[in-house]
């Protein structure tokens, strides 16, 4: 695997279910985001890690959950979510002030 | 003042033809200004990306104008082509952060008819 990975691809789920985002970087950065895409809107950031620390969470409703267990790795928890929650979901990653950030496929997900 | 305003929001143009996307930004404090490209089915990718100290950057086709006393900056890809049809992204960031920070515009979406 190369780059930034993110699984699943595609998610739907009840508003009552509760299931994961996982996002994978291969580049050894040190720093790993949560955005949220949704059509006809900017790139809304939801969540930053820094050397694992969480350093930026944007008013994100707490049916959000963000883990970052590692450098490599970055979880997003979702329970209870909303229809207005649906939207393709997009993990980046980037080395220290590089503002070069490299962006995973994205997972899109539908609530139904 | 956190917002970055992109137009327009589509843009179709005849293969060969210039397409130009605009932003313009209020923040002073920003101080790198990149440019993404996102095609269906992929996360966006950097394109190209200019710091204010300079008023132009050419790579290849792609160039980035900048102004600064405008706080504008605008994408142009000459000889255009169908497989530049994607979505493009500006983007400012800076302002003292650890990490890089990045406001982005709504997106344009660009169609190259061949």
């Amino acid at each position: 695997e190369t780059g930034v990975t993110q699984t699943p691809r595609h998610l739907v789920m009840g508003m009552t279910n509760k299931k994961s985002l996982k996002c994978e970087q291969h580049l050894g950065h040190n720093a790993m985001y949560w955005y949220k895409q949704s059509a006809k809107k900017p790139l809304e950031l939801m969540f930053v890690y820094s050397l694992e620390e969480r350093v930026e969470n944007n008013s994100v409703p707490s049916r959000f959950s963000p883990e970052c267990p590692n450098s490599s790795h970055l979880f997003l928890h979702l329970h209870t979510l909303q229809p207005e929650d649906s939207a393709l979901y997009l993990c980046a990653s980037s080395q220290n002030r590089g503002f070069e950030q490299f962006f995973g496929p994205g997972t899109r997900l539908t609530v139904l | 003042q956190q917002q970055v305003k992109q137009s327009p929001q589509s843009l179709i143009v005849q293969k060969g033809g210039i397409s130009i996307i605009n932003c313009a930004y209020e923040n002073t404090a920003f101080d790198y200004f990149p440019w993404y490209q996102q095609f269906p089915g992929k996360g966006p990718a950097l394109l190209i990306a200019i710091r204010p100290d300079v008023s132009e950057k050419k790579e290849g086709r792609f160039t980035i104008s900048f102004n600064k006393s405008a706080k504008q900056f605008s994408l142009h890809i000459m000889d255009s082509q169908p497989g530049d049809s994607a979505t493009y992204f500006c983007a400012a960031s800076g302002g003292g952060t650890s990490y890089g920070k990045l406001t982005f515009g709504q997106g344009t979406i660009l169609t190259v008819h061949p």
